[in-house]
């Protein structure tokens, strides 16, 4: 059964800073692996999708990589602002159509 | 793309009762999910539907919990006989193939409250 882990679980840093988001999955089977933003009694949001081929994916401040053989991802923010408070949450796809999701990292970005 | 719609957006309701969710994915997505979230946890996945087909039912989906999709469009989340642990939200996601891959999108949720 695949089990996915997210570290930190809570993060609260200061305006401007760069910093990791961490996932990891223990079965390296998967088809895709999605990042997606939770905002506090909302939906989710999709961030960056990366294929099993692929390495990394960015878009604008988010960059994300994947390594299947190790079973990890990151999620970099650059230059993080207030707005990027949320919860962010890592979800892989294996070779069916079920999204297997961590428990989140919830970050706080203070002004 | 409008988005994935979910109706109602909040429902309490008394132990015992039925509550029916529906979710109308976005157009021309014929891939559906339903998903259930309690607070602090990542979301779980409890079905899928291709088109009208229901292909995948996760273990917890029990007995008192129906999903349709009639008509490969729109889809329905029926929980029948509501018991305090089934407060949670209840997330619909659609998504389509490209080749660009399988991106998920998700709907607002629908909060439900027992008492």
């Amino acid at each position: 059964k695949q089990e996915v882990t997210q570290i930190p679980a809570a993060l609260s840093v200061p305006e401007g800073e760069n910093l990791v988001l961490n996932c990891s999955f223990t079965d390296s089977a998967i088809y895709n692996l999605q990042w997606f933003r939770q905002d506090p009694g909302k939906g989710l949001t999709s961030l960056l999708l990366i294929q099993s081929s692929q390495r990394e994916q960015t878009s604008g401040r988010l960059n994300a990589s994947l390594d299947k053989s190790s079973g990890r991802s990151t999620l970099y923010i650059a230059a993080s602002q207030p707005g990027d408070s949320a919860t962010y949450l890592c979800a892989v796809r294996d070779a069916g159509n079920m999204l297997t999701f961590g428990g989140g990292t919830r970050l706080m970005v203070k002004p | 793309d409008t988005g994935v719609s979910q109706n109602p957006r909040h429902k309490i309701t008394k132990r015992g009762q039925n509550v029916t969710f529906r979710c109308d994915p976005i157009s021309e997505h014929n891939r559906l999910y339903w998903y259930r979230q309690t607070l602090g946890q990542g979301p779980e996945f409890l079905t899928y539907f291709q088109n009208e087909a229901q292909l995948e039912k996760s273990r917890l989906l029990s007995d008192r919990f129906s999903a349709e999709r009639p008509k490969g469009s729109f889809s329905t989340l029926e929980i029948q006989r509501t018991e305090q642990g089934d407060s949670a939200m209840y997330l619909c996601a659609s998504s389509r193939l490209t080749s660009s891959g399988n991106t998920i999108y998700f709907g607002e949720g629908s909060w439900l409250t027992v008492v």
